[in-house]
């Protein structure tokens, strides 16, 4: 799997959006960027994924370059139960093997 | 994900004693993994099944052995549990037969002590 780069850490206001940068320069073409946050010790939570293409869903917004090698998670209005770490994986897609590789995550803090 | 199980959610045990974690889902997924989290520390694979006659070693298996029982139903047993065995474990399970990105789904977890 393709390794990712992350900030150890960021901070957001309340109600403000979250832009949580990821670099992936070594991303094959038939690998997927995953966005997981995990709360306190609880089970890693799936945000997102995508491709190629930006992706949106009712948790997040996922920016992909044109040249895939970096990405953007985009919270648009952060609350203060989105502090968590955040995980930006690579993950082959049409494999046979299915491990995903946390790395260290940012970890993000809202405050009021 | 309320889909995904795990029992016991927290366990003390001593060292030597055999302890099975286990996992549940109601999601319909064909696979089914675990992982484990030591403080400070990403996630490693343990084991994963890609069905119910489908099991592979992960990165760290040396000293854990799993059962996928059905296909809802993946156990994870220490047949000698040792200190450094102290973890938060992990159940996962994805859907790869309906979408081939491999999306995995967590459970809450089971922070195990060994003493």
């Amino acid at each position: 799997d393709a390794k990712t780069t992350q900030p150890p850490s960021m901070d957001c206001a309340e109600g403000r959006a979250a832009n949580l940068p990821c670099n992936h320069s070594t991303i094959s073409g038939n690998e997927y960027v995953y966005w997981y946050r995990q709360i306190h010790s609880q089970g890693p939570q799936y945000i997102i994924h995508g491709l190629k293409n930006n992706e949106t869903n009712e948790m997040a917004s996922l920016i992909i370059t044109e040249d895939r090698k970096s990405s953007t998670l985009i919270l648009p209005h952060a609350t203060l139960r989105d502090t968590a770490v955040y995980y930006c994986i690579v993950h082959p897609g049409g494999t046979s093997y299915g491990k995903l590789t946390f790395g260290q995550g940012t970890i993000l803090t809202v405050h009021p | 994900d309320a889909d995904v199980t795990q029992t016991p959610r927290n366990r003390i045990t001593k060292t030597g004693k055999r302890i099975m974690l286990e996992c549940s889902q109601t999601k319909g997924h064909d696979r089914m993994y675990w992982y484990r989290q030591d403080p400070g520390l990403g996630l490693r694979l343990i084991y994963y099944s890609f069905d119910v006659k489908d099991i592979n070693k992960g990165e760290i298996s040396d000293g854990y052995s799993v059962s996928r029982q059905a296909q809802a139903k993946f156990s994870l047993s220490l047949e000698s549990a040792i200190p450094n065995q102290t973890a938060l474990y992990f159940c996962a399970t994805s859907d790869f037969r309906a979408s081939v990105t491999d999306t995995q789904y967590f459970g809450p977890g089971t922070r195990l002590t060994v003493l």
